[in-house]
């Protein structure tokens, strides 16, 4: 159990400019999920998957976000044309799904700050 | 929409304090509330709490659920500077797939 890994740990982007971030959660794990957390908020939630299928997606994400999940294994969270209200910590999460109660397992986060 | 409302927002404490932090929610369809301990990046799990009355324990950490009230408590004793994080209430409800979480309360233990 290597834990769940985010990649890169700090992005730091132009305003307008395109990023990719990766997630490759505990192996076993089903379910991934993306939040996002700015300084003294707690996180709040974008997406999930359930294996490959995208379950849910905050109505707060604008469509210049987007997320996949190919063959059920790691995801990538694509922010289009940042803007600055974008910096934030994003954070990925994954859990197994076993009889309908989960915890969490989360990444270390990718800390983005858009100029 | 499901809510989550942390109480202190911040704590400071002296080593051996005993501390009591507070989470009320509202959800529709309550299935658990989880508490999460986040040190530096990554917040990492500490109790699950489904029914009401019984409490979790965990070392010098417990937890209780009150369903009817719609609140829980985490309480740490004979603090340590290690204890020092920030502690997120969170809940899930049934009918979504996703935890919803409060905005935390920072502790922090001095020496």
């Amino acid at each position: 159990d290597t834990g769940v890994s985010q990649d890169p740990r700090h992005k730091i982007t132009k305003r307008g400019q395109n990023v990719t971030f990766r997630c490759d959660p505990i192996s076993e794990h089903n379910r991934l999920y993306w939040y996002r957390q700015t300084l003294g908020q707690g996180p709040e939630f974008l997406t999930y998957f359930q294996n490959e299928a995208q379950l849910e997606k905050s109505r707060l994400l604008s469509d210049r976000f987007s997320a996949e999940r190919p063959k059920g294994s790691f995801s990538t969270l694509e922010i289009q044309r940042t803007e600055q209200g974008d910096s934030a910590m994003y954070l990925c999460a994954s859990s197994p799904t076993t009889g309908g109660f989960e915890k969490l397992f989360f990444g270390s986060g990718t800390q983005l700050s858009v100029l | 929409e499901d809510k989550v409302v942390q109480s202190p927002l911040s704590l400071v404490v002296h080593e051996g304090d005993t501390v009591t932090l507070n989470c009320s929610y509202e959800v529709t369809n309550f299935r658990s509330l989880l508490w999460y301990k986040q040190e530096k990046k990554a917040p990492t799990f500490l109790f699950m709490l489904t029914s009401s009355g019984i409490e979790k324990k965990s070392g010098r950490l417990s937890s209780i659920l009150d369903k009817k009230e719609l609140f829980s408590i985490l309480n740490i004793t004979a603090t340590q500077t290690g204890d020092s994080a920030i502690y997120l209430c969170a809940v899930d409800d049934t009918n979504a797939g996703k935890s919803t979480f409060g905005d935390g309360t920072t502790l922090t233990v001095k020496p």
